[in-house]
């Protein structure tokens, strides 16, 4: 399977602890991004890389969120401190950069979080 | 901001009847519109788009109409299938920059047989 993968699928963890979610994309996607979604709702702009330079941060990724792209391949994402309203779905997603670009993101199959 | 809102939540319609959901965007500078289907449990897949220099786009069943004056475009599914029974979600973006995506909160289709 050549598309977007993630892992873990699923992650249940205490209030408190800290988790770490990859990311891997599409190989000749330049462009990655995360999403997290909830129960009845879109997916919401997290944060964005260009290969390993990451050039936009929503507000809503608060100080206990970092994510990183070394090496312009592979992302991840790590929660610190996780609180209940973190529990969601988080996305990633891949695209082609400014050459060929046709807007098409293609996304992962997510990694849902449950903090208890 | 861009600020994305999508009706209806639900639209549930009988084998073959046509099903509409619309949207509206906040931010004039937008000017990609691209519509994802998800599935149960599965990821968001891009089903079609369309760019501010055109106001219709169709592809076999499925067509997207875009009224930049009024700032909304609308999904329009013909002879609707069981298998178009997901969620779809409208976005809007400015092309050329980073793609960002701002989502709709979605409409579930309930197409039944």
């Amino acid at each position: 399977d050549t598309g977007v993968s993630q892992d873990p699928r699923h992650k249940i963890t205490k209030r408190g602890q800290n988790v770490t979610f990859r990311c891997d994309p599409i190989s000749e996607h330049n462009r990655l991004y995360w999403y997290r979604q909830t129960l009845g709702q879109g997916p919401e702009f997290l944060t964005y890389f260009q290969n390993e330079a990451q050039l936009e941060k929503s507000r809503l990724l608060s100080d206990r969120f970092s994510a990183e792209r070394p090496k312009g391949s592979f992302s991840t994402l790590e929660i610190q401190r996780t609180e209940q309203g973190d529990s969601a779905m988080y996305l990633c997603a891949s695209s082609r950069g400014l050459a060929g670009n046709t807007g098409e993101l293609f996304f992962g199959e997510g990694s849902r979080l449950t903090v208890l | 901001g861009e600020n994305v809102e999508q009706h209806p939540s639900t639209l549930s319609v009988q084998e073959g009847d046509s099903a509409v959901i619309k949207c509206t965007y906040s931010d004039s500078a937008s000017n990609y519109f691209p519509w994802y289907k998800q599935e149960l449990g599965k990821r968001p897949q891009l089903i079609i788009d369309i760019r501010s220099n055109v106001g219709e786009k169709k592809d076999q069943r499925i067509a997207v109409t875009l009224n930049k004056t009024a700032k909304h475009f609308s999904l329009h599914i013909t002879e609707t299938q069981p298998e178009d029974s997901a969620v779809y979600f409208c976005a809007a973006s400015i092309e050329g920059s980073n793609y960002k995506l701002t989502f709709g909160k979605g409409t579930l289709l309930t197409v039944n047989p």
